[in-house]
C-alpha cells in the first residue's frame, strides 16, 4: 500500500498570498497518477487536479499541480476567500487507492 | 450534468447491517465506474470499494473485504453498497463518486461526489 503523507497539516496564508502544499508517497507513483481535491466544511470533496497536473473542468488557473515519483507539490498562486479549505492528495496508480491525511489552509 | 444522492445512512448496533443506495442521473451506471469513499468524524477520505462499468471488476479495501459488498441495478441507475458485521470504526460519512474515466477507461480517480450519507455504529 502507498502511504501519502501531506505536509504542513495546517498552512496559515494571507489573501492574495501563495500557498505550497506537499504530498510525498512512501513509493513511487508512476505514470504522476496523483490527484487533488478541495473540501469546503460540511461539503463533498471537489476534484481539482488529475494527471500531477491536469486542472479539472471549471478549475481556476491559479490552482497548479506539479511534482513526479513520490514529491508532488500543488499551489495556489493567490489565494482568494473561497480558497480557505482541506486539501487531500490521493495516489491512484495501484489499489488501495489511497489518500494523505489532508492539509488545512486557513487565514492568517 | 451528472447527480449522486445517497440515501439509507442511520444508527446500527455493532455486528449489524446497513445498505446505502447512490441514485445517479445524468449518466448510465454502464458507462461509468463508480466508488464509495468515507470519511470518519474528523477525519480524512478512505477509498472503500469500485465497481467498473463493465461489472466486471470489483475491487475493495482490506478493512472492508468480506463485509461490504458493492453492487448496482442498471434499471435503477443506482449504486449500492451493503455493509454487514459492521464495527463502530465504520462509523463515517460514505459518499458515491463517479470515476473520471468513460465507459471502459478506469481512471481511478473521482470527477463527481455525492453529498454523503452518514453512517453510525453504537451500542
Amino acid at each position: 500500500e502507498k502511504v501519502m503523507t501531506q505536509s504542513p497539516v495546517t498552512l496559515s496564508v494571507s489573501p492574495g498570498e501563495r500557498a505550497t502544499l506537499s504530498c510525498r508517497a512512501s513509493q513511487s507513483v508512476n505514470n504522476r497518477y496523483l490527484a487533488w481535491y478541495q473540501q469546503k466544511p460540511g461539503q463533498a470533496p471537489r476534484l481539482l487536479i488529475y494527471g500531477a497536473s491536469t486542472r479539472a473542468t471549471g478549475i481556476p488557473d491559479r490552482f497548479s499541480g506539479s511534482g513526479s515519483g513520490t514529491e508532488f507539490t500543488l499551489t495556489i498562486s493567490s489565494l482568494q476567500s473561497e480558497d480557505f479549505a482541506v486539501y487531500y492528495c490521493q495516489q491512484y496508480d495501484n489499489w488501495p487507492l489511497t489518500f494523505g491525511g489532508g492539509t488545512k489552509v486557513e487565514i492568517k | 450534468e451528472v447527480h449522486l444522492l445517497e440515501s439509507g445512512g442511520g444508527l446500527v448496533q455493532p455486528g449489524g447491517s446497513l445498505r446505502l443506495s447512490c441514485a445517479v442521473s445524468g449518466l448510465s451506471l454502464r458507462d461509468s465506474a463508480m466508488s464509495w469513499v468515507r470519511q470518519r468524524p474528523g477525519k480524512g477520505l478512505e477509498w472503500v470499494s469500485t465497481l467498473t462499468s463493465s461489472g466486471g471488476a470489483i475491487y475493495y479495501a482490506d478493512s472492508v473485504r468480506g463485509r461490504f459488498t458493492i453492487s448496482r441495478d442498471n434499471s435503477r441507475n443506482t449504486l449500492y453498497v451493503q455493509m454487514n458485521n459492521l464495527k463502530v470504526e465504520d462509523t463515517a460519512i460514505y459518499y458515491c463518486a463517479k470515476d473520471g474515466g468513460y465507459a471502459d477507461t478506469l481512471s481511478k480517480w473521482f470527477d463527481t461526489w455525492g453529498q454523503g450519507t452518514l453512517v453510525a455504529v453504537s451500542s
